[in-house]
């Protein structure tokens, strides 16, 4: 799977937009972009994924570039509960594969009131 | 959606005891199951995943194992922790068509 950039903090004023970008540069024709977070002590939780086609759904906006090779993930409205680890990751989704995630380092979302 | 049970939530260890780990799904039949470790500030590793009863691929070498005696249950074991075994293990799981991993809520293990 391809690796992935990502800044490892930002920070967001409450009740403003977050936009997280993600670099992956070697992205395959075949891999989705997938957005997981994880609040502090708590197992990572989906957010959103997408292939080429800007994504939308009650969490959260994924925008991919034309040429696949960033994202950005935008929380529209950040509140301080959105506070947590941001982990970008592109994958190979077929219904027969295992499903592997491969997770980097991520990037540290600081909402702030 | 599927619900991931992971107990206990917390497990403090002296060095050289065993461990197991049991996590249990609902909500799914046949999940691709996992297990990930995540140091203290440090991201999540894939350890092991199964894609069916028995069917177990580790991702590294290391001191722990795991089994899949059925099919919605998922244990990581080790017969003698070491120090370095410490860590935040997570149990994952995703359905039949592979799209999303569900997550528990973790363990926080501790190895004195």
């Amino acid at each position: 799977d391809a690796k992935t950039t990502q800044p490892p903090s930002m920070d967001c004023a409450e009740g403003r937009a977050a936009n997280l970008p993600c670099n992956h540069s070697t992205i395959s024709g075949n891999e989705y972009v997938y957005w997981y977070r994880q609040i502090h002590s708590q197992g990572p939780q989906y957010i959103i994924h997408g292939l080429k086609n800007n994504e939308t759904n009650e969490m959260a906006s994924l925008i991919i570039t034309e040429d696949r090779k960033s994202s950005t993930l935008i929380l529209p409205h950040a509140t301080l509960r959105d506070t947590a680890v941001y982990y970008c990751i592109v994958r190979v989704y077929r219904s027969s594969n295992t499903g592997k995630l491969i997770f980097g380092q991520g990037t540290t979302l600081q909402v702030k009131p | 959606s599927q619900t991931i049970h992971q107990w206990p939530a917390t497990l403090v260890q002296p060095v050289g005891s065993p461990l197991s780990l049991e996590c249990t799904v609902e909500g799914t039949s046949n999940p691709n199951l996992y297990w990930y470790r995540q140091a203290a500030g440090r991201g999540l590793q894939l350890l092991f995943y199964s894609v069916g009863i028995g069917q177990i691929s580790s991702e590294v070498p290391q001191n722990l194992s795991a089994s899949r005696p059925q099919d919605r249950q998922f244990i990581l074991s080790s017969k003698k922790l070491l120090l370095s075994d410490s860590g935040f293990y997570l149990c994952a799981s995703s359905g039949p068509t592979n799209e999303k991993l569900f997550f528990g809520s973790g363990t926080q293990l501790s190895v004195l």
